[in-house]
């Protein structure tokens, strides 16, 4: 089965640890997204890439690093200097152009990460 | 700047009824599109309809309708015969521009709970 995977659903840290969270797609989608979730709050985007070897910052970056080396993965590391970290955090991709659901993005389950 | 409001933070809605959750959207550019997602409690995010600026119809997906109105700058999503798998949290979504290379994200809105009475 296509689709993406986001390990593991539950992750807890201390603070001032840096932690990665894991996406994975099966669905050979060029375009892969970080989105950060907070209580009662609507998604906003914290990088994305578009390929391999390439990603753009989001909206809130501060305090996130990503990597592209392969299609299929988009890690996402929380560093120490984000400040407020404990959030839910959604990976996503979306379908290369010319095919017919080119504007939709899939999202994974999500990680809830809890700094203390 | 891109902007997307939705008024309703919470909704309550009989079972069987129809039910529409507001949106509204700013933006300068021509060309755009307009999603809605639906998130149950699980967290995951379900992608339920689309609406591209140039769409002269209004998208429908079995239960789900987009009410468009462009000059309005409004697409208010409606969902016919609510159901109690309907109760979750629905957000609005907008990507500017329809070109795949010169616009990738997407923002959307604080969301609306939409909760169903038996």
């Amino acid at each position: 089965d296509g689709g993406i995977t986001q390990s593991p659903k539950y992750l807890f840290r201390k603070e001032g640890q840096n932690v990665t969270l894991s996406c994975e797609q099966n669905l050979n989608h060029d375009a892969m997204y970080w989105y950060r979730q907070d209580p009662g709050q609507g998604l906003r985007l914290i990088y994305y890439s578009q390929i391999v070897n390439d990603f753009q910052k989001g909206d809130i970056a501060e305090g996130y690093s990503v990597s592209r080396e392969k299609k299929e993965s988009f890690p996402l590391t929380v560093t120490s200097a984000q400040k407020n970290p404990t959030a839910f955090y959604l990976c996503a991709s979306r379908p290369p152009p010319g095919t017919s659901v080119s504007y939709e993005q899939y999202f994974g389950p999500g990680t809830r990460l809890t700094v203390t | 700047a891109q902007k997307i409001t939705q008024t309703q933070p919470g909704m309550f809605v009989q079972e069987k009824e129809a039910v529409t959750l507001d949106c509204t959207y700013d933006t300068s550019d021509q060309s755009y599109g307009l999603f809605w997602y639906k998130q149950p409690s699980s967290g995951e995010m379900i992608f339920l309809i689309y609406q591209g600026s140039y769409d002269e119809q209004n998208a429908t997906e079995g239960r789900y309708s987009l009410n468009f109105q462009k000059a309005r700058k409004s697409a208010n999503l409606v969902i016919s015969a609510s159901q109690l798998g309907d109760s979750a949290m629905y957000f609005c979504a907008m990507r500017e521009g329809e070109d795949y290379s010169s616009a990738s994200k997407i923002i959307f809105g604080s969301g609306t709970r939409l909760s169903i009475r038996p």
